[in-house]
């Protein structure tokens, strides 16, 4: 069993629509991460957060440390957005870099 | 800044044979990771090193594996013999220790027939 688990796997929206997607992690984090893999491959890093919540334009995270739970939401989303979103827990013991990854969401958005 | 640069970008082998990717991370950044992506595994983590040091390289799958970094600008990671099913994506990221963001790179795709 994956450490950090992501749902949904899949997700289709129209341009505009509010994207959620979730990530729940059952290990002791420092931080966690999520990152955007265009279909080029190429991986950004979005947000690192370790507590409460945190915006960059469009984009919302959010982490409840109690639930080991995130999510990362889209407002107003747009085809551009067309991506899949990785969860990623990093470590709170020695190794604190180390990160941990869930398998990915694939959102496509419509026009 | 160019980024994380990595080479080659792409590369075709026949199993059996050695395999070495490399990269250059950001200037100034001091941690360095290598990470494997696959359809059916995802991303791990092969192995970071802090300053140039191994630290952690739980994640290399066998002894076929080794990476080094000899300078802060450097690192490598060798197969050898490679097999099909190293057949993957290989990213190399680059993080400051202090605040742990990490930027990769464009990454290699591995195909080894």
């Amino acid at each position: 069993k994956n450490e950090v688990e992501q749902s949904p796997q899949n997700l289709t929206a129209q341009e505009g629509e509010f994207i959620t997607i979730n990530c729940s992690y059952s290990v002791g984090i420092s931080a966690l991460h999520w990152l955007q893999q265009h279909p080029g491959g190429g991986i950004v890093s979005l947000f690192m957060l370790s507590s409460g919540k945190k915006k960059h334009g469009r984009l919302i995270a959010t982490i409840n440390i109690q639930e080991k739970h995130s999510s990362l939401h889209i407002t107003a989303s747009h085809p551009r957005d067309s991506a899949v979103y990785i969860c990623a827990a990093m470590n709170s013991g020695g190794s604190n870099y180390k990160l941990t990854f869930g398998k990915g969401t694939l959102l496509t958005v419509n026009p | 800044d160019a980024g994380v640069i990595q080479s080659p970008r792409h590369e075709v082998t026949e199993m059996g044979q050695e395999v070495t990717l490399r990269c250059k991370p950001i200037s100034g950044h001091n941690s360095l990771f290598w990470y494997r992506q696959t359809m059916m595994r995802g991303l791990e983590l092969l192995i970071y090193f802090n300053n140039n040091v191994p630290i952690d390289d739980s994640g290399m799958p066998e002894d076929r594996f080794s990476a080094k970094m000899p300078n802060a600008s450097f690192s490598t990671l060798k197969i050898q013999p490679s097999e099909p099913r190293d057949s993957a994506v290989y990213f190399c990221a680059s993080s400051r220790q202090r605040d742990r963001i990490q930027f990769f790179g464009p990454g290699t795709r591995l195909t080894v027939l």
